[in-house]
């Protein structure tokens, strides 16, 4: 089973600030990672699918980089809105498997 | 526009077997390339794969959960069943279904989840 290790597990963050989260993951899965965000009582939605396609309706400050074993998920200008806890969840193999989360705090 | 919505019951009692409906709109499970999986969620902690079905009937299962779990579909009600059985209160969790395009890949559209807690 493929392990994915997201860091930090908890950020404070302020508004308009860049905020960066990553996901490492045990071994190769090519480009098969994808990122979602959870707000309280919310199901997840998707943002970026295949580490860097921007999924339909996203808006555009969200961003997706990387291959392999390391990946990204940018916040660009981040807005109050953005409070939320996000996920990292590969499809390169199964079983599927999802990071523990990240959760993003809004000063 | 794709949905999904989960239904099945609130409470069940340990040792119990646990059935979720997944009734979705806007897309066919007869279409090539068609897939919806279950995740689920305990209460505060993160999101579990469950099983997957394609549009072709392949079937995908958690080696964890695997002995547990049966995942079928209906395509004539747009419809998609999943049974776990012998609950314990550690199955305690938010599930939800999601559409997912193959080959594997994200869950671009989630349902709303349907909370279940096992307690006798």
């Amino acid at each position: 089973e493929i392990v994915l290790t997201q860091s930090p597990d908890f950020q404070s963050v302020t508004p308009k600030e860049k905020v960066t989260i990553t996901c490492r993951a045990s071994q190769s899965i090519g480009s098969s990672l994808h990122w979602y965000q959870q707000k309280p009582d919310q199901s997840p939605k998707l943002l970026i699918k295949y580490a860097s396609q921007s999924f339909s309706g996203v808006p555009s400050r969200f961003s997706g980089s990387g291959s392999g074993t390391d990946f990204t998920l940018t916040i660009n200008s981040l807005e109050a809105e953005d409070a939320a806890t996000y996920y990292c969840h590969q499809s390169s193999s199964l079983p599927h498997t999802f990071g523990q989360g990240t959760k993003l705090e809004i000063k | 526009q794709i949905t999904l919505k989960e239904s099945g019951p609130t409470l069940v009692k340990p040792t119990q077997t646990l059935t979720l409906t997944c009734t979705f709109s806007g897309f066919s499970l007869s279409t090539s390339g068609v897939g919806v999986g279950w995740i689920r969620q305990p209460p505060g902690k993160a999101l579990e794969w469950l099983a997957l079905i394609y549009w072709n009937d392949d079937k995908r299962y958690s080696p964890s959960l695997k002995s547990r779990l049966t995942i079928t579909k209906d395509t004539s009600k747009n419809q998609v069943v999943l049974t776990m059985t012998n609950m314990d209160p550690v199955d305690t969790a938010t599930y939800y279904c999601a559409h997912s395009p193959y080959p594997p890949s994200a869950f671009d559209i989630w349902g709303q989840g349907t909370m279940v807690t096992v307690s006798s």
